[in-house]
């Protein structure tokens, strides 16, 4: 099983919301991934969890929060988001955070009024 | 950091013939190099990827090459077919990164039946 779940497919939120993505997999991987894709564009990297620790963090503004509670799950938290910010927003997972495969999940389409 | 330029950023082919994309990356720390299909409203999928200690890996109609003394990598597509039109990712991770990786700007490919 090379599954990587998201949910929700779809968000919609105004500026003052708090929402939260969340991302799953259950291949036992240990380095966990969120990526932020524009349109006609290539995925950029937010974060990266090693063995459910903040490893990388790339100057993501803090309205974006991400969370690992266990080795399956990663949550991504927003608050007070821009309408830039509207996106698909991927998850990805590896077997270590080395040189392995990441498998990316189907992403969550977020548009921010 | 790391800096991945990818051409041509569209690139249209007949059925049956082949298909060249080529990137060429910044950091001569960078030691794996893998390739992402993504079509329409989907997530990217890895199709091929190939590490520094090698200068080409191939599997089946798909084949990369890397040049490390010029840095720059290529995907080899033979016998083209209309399900191989997609968005390509080339992308490059530097050895003192873990897996962290910085994408080209993508090739549309469009195959013509």
């Amino acid at each position: 099983d090379t599954e990587v779940t998201q949910t929700p497919k779809h968000l919609v939120m105004g500026m003052t919301n708090k929402k939260s993505l969340k991302c799953e997999q259950h291949m036992g991987h240990r380095a966990m991934y969120w990526y932020k894709q524009k349109a006609k564009k290539p995925p950029e990297l937010m974060f990266v969890y090693s063995y459910e620790k903040l490893s990388i963090n790339e100057s993501v503004p803090s309205r974006f929060s991400p969370e690992c509670p266990n080795s399956s799950l990663l949550n991504l938290h927003l608050h007070a988001l821009q309408p830039e910010d509207s996106a698909l927003y991927l998850c990805a997972s590896s077997r270590n955070s080395g040189w392995d495969i990441q498998y990316f999940g189907a992403g969550t389409r977020l548009s921010v009024l | 950091g790391e800096n991945v330029e990818q051409h041509p950023s569209t690139l249209s082919v007949q059925e049956g013939d082949s298909a060249v994309i080529k990137c060429t990356y910044s950091d001569s720390a960078s030691n794996y190099f893998p390739w992402y299909k993504q079509e329409l409203g989907k997530r990217p999928q890895l199709i091929i990827d190939i590490r520094s200690n090698v200068g080409e890996k191939k599997d089946q109609r798909i084949a990369v090459t890397l040049n490390k003394t010029a840095k720059h990598f290529s995907l080899h597509i033979t016998e083209t077919q209309p399900e191989d039109s997609a968005v390509y990712f080339c992308a490059a991770s530097p050895n003192n990164a873990g897996n962290m990786l910085t994408f080209g700007g993508g090739t549309r490919l469009m195959v013509k039946p």
